[in-house]
């Protein structure tokens, strides 16, 4: 069965703090993404990584950076959060399509709350 | 004009209705098109896949691509107070390197009363 986890289901901090979310995969995807999810906005693609050490800017990069030092991992850093940065966060994974869309397999979420 | 436009609802249903979930796109590059259940609190997932225009069935669910309007659909059949969730619409045009990203819609929040 397919695993993509979070290490935080709900997370509060301070505006200004640095915060980092982990995202770990067990399916060996080449692949790998950070969105976040407002309401009335949907999903919006923050950063994806297509190899380790690789990362390419999604739509919204502003504000984030990100890591992929290992292949099953990948994290979304915060350099100093601020309220607008309060939403949930989603991490998904996917194989390297041969010329075809791959599945994107989600994880549960982090409920990122900045004070 | 938006990438994907998807009502966002909320749609209320009574158990056993048939159920109809629409998206439409502008992207005529678009060819592989999936559909993403969400429950509360959670992470979405994959409920079906397709490629290209056509139908696809999958017990209670079938989803259906018409390319020429660019208008997908997710028919929910004998629909039961579990498939309460948001529905997310996807799709991209994916072919060759660098074609990874699915383009979303906002989702539709489905609500079946017992």
């Amino acid at each position: 069965d397919v695993k993509v986890t979070q290490s935080s289901r709900y997370l509060v901090k301070r505006t200004g703090e640095k915060v980092f979310l982990e995202c770990v995969q067990d399916m060996d995807h080449e692949n790998m993404f950070w969105y976040r999810q407002d309401p009335g906005l949907g999903l919006r693609l923050i950063y994806f990584s297509y190899d380790v050490k690789m990362k390419e800017k999604g739509d919204i990069p502003e504000g984030y950076s990100v890591s992929r030092e290992k292949k099953e991992r990948f994290s979304l850093i915060l350099e100093s959060a601020s309220t607008n940065q309060t939403s949930m966060y989603l991490c998904a994974s996917s194989r390297l399509g041969a010329g075809k869309q791959e599945t994107q397999y989600f994880g549960p979420g982090t409920r990122l709350l900045v004070l | 004009q938006k990438e994907v436009e998807q009502d966002p609802g909320p749609l209320s249903v009574p158990e056993g209705a048939i159920v109809s979930l629409n998206c439409t796109y502008s992207n005529s590059a678009f060819q592989y098109f999936m559909w993403y259940r969400q429950y509360s609190r959670k992470g979405p997932e994959l409920l079906m896949y397709t490629y290209s225009s056509g139908n696809k069935e999958d017990g209670r669910f079938t989803a259906q691509v018409d390319k020429s309007s660019k208008y997908i659909s997710l028919f929910i059949r004998d629909s039961q107070p579990s498939d309460s969730a948001t529905y997310l619409c996807a799709m991209s045009a994916a072919s060759g390197a660098g074609s990874y990203q699915l383009t979303f819609g906002k989702g539709t929040k489905l609500s079946v009363i017992p």
